[in-house]
């Protein structure tokens, strides 16, 4: 099974860049893709696509976020941070089945 | 645009049965793959199975094979998921969501269906 690790928590400042990392137990590089999601998920709503394969962004989502990485080792930045991007956001890979990552939750310093 | 719905959740005993279905609008539904992903109370998000464009191919994750079983109708867009033998463990809310292509990450979501397994 690819395992993926998150830290559970990260606080920034309001205008400030934010950097969440995910790192994966085995590569989910395949023929030039890395297969590699990220989501938005706020309290009592259901999850948001924000980037897919890695470093496209979702239809709709701003360009404050950007996704980079490759093999095992994957970011998802938000830059400027708002007040609206609070939330937990979730990594998950699609290389070999899929599976989730234990989230990260942002919050304002 | 697009639309999923989720219905059939519930309280039901340990061991009996539920069967999930998600109506989906908007889109071709027969040339997307789709899921279902559950997230227990306060916990994070866990996969739980996908089925290919024809129904032809499902995966399932260790922790609900052989119990959970996701079928889908193309005419009239709307994708199963049977929980058999279902657990205390098995509680959770219960997403459907749409692929943007196959293995491409998942584009579109559902409110979400609640499912408790109490006695």
């Amino acid at each position: 099974d690819i395992v993926l690790t998150q830290s559970p928590a990260l606080a920034v400042s309001l205008g400030q860049r934010a950097t969440i990392s995910c790192k994966t137990n085995q590569n989910v590089d395949y023929y030039g893709n890395s297969y590699m999601h990220w989501y938005q998920q706020k309290p009592g709503q259901q999850p948001k696509l924000l980037i897919y394969l890695a470093s496209n962004l979702a239809s709709g989502i701003p360009a404050r976020f950007s996704g980079r990485g490759s093999g095992t080792d994957f970011t998802l930045t938000i830059d400027p941070v708002e007040a609206d991007d609070t939330a937990t956001y979730y990594c998950q890979q699609s290389r070999n089945l899929w599976t989730f990552g234990g989230g990260t939750k942002l919050e304002l310093k | 645009e697009v639309q999923l719905v989720e219905t059939g959740g519930g309280l039901v005993q340990p061991g009996r049965s539920l069967k999930l279905s998600c109506v989906a609008s908007g889109f071709t539904f027969s040339s997307y793959w789709m899921y279902w992903i559950r997230q227990a109370p306060g916990k994070g998000l866990e996969w739980v199975s996908s089925i290919n464009t024809d129904g032809g191919s499902t995966y399932y994750p260790d922790s609900v094979k052989g119990r959970f079983t996701i079928s889908r109708d193309n005419a009239e867009n709307t994708v199963y998921l049977q929980m058999n033998s279902l657990r205390s463990e098995d509680t959770a809310t219960y997403y459907c969501a749409k692929a943007i292509a196959a293995a491409w990450g998942m584009d579109a979501w559902g409110q979400g269906a609640s499912v408790t397994v109490s006695s």
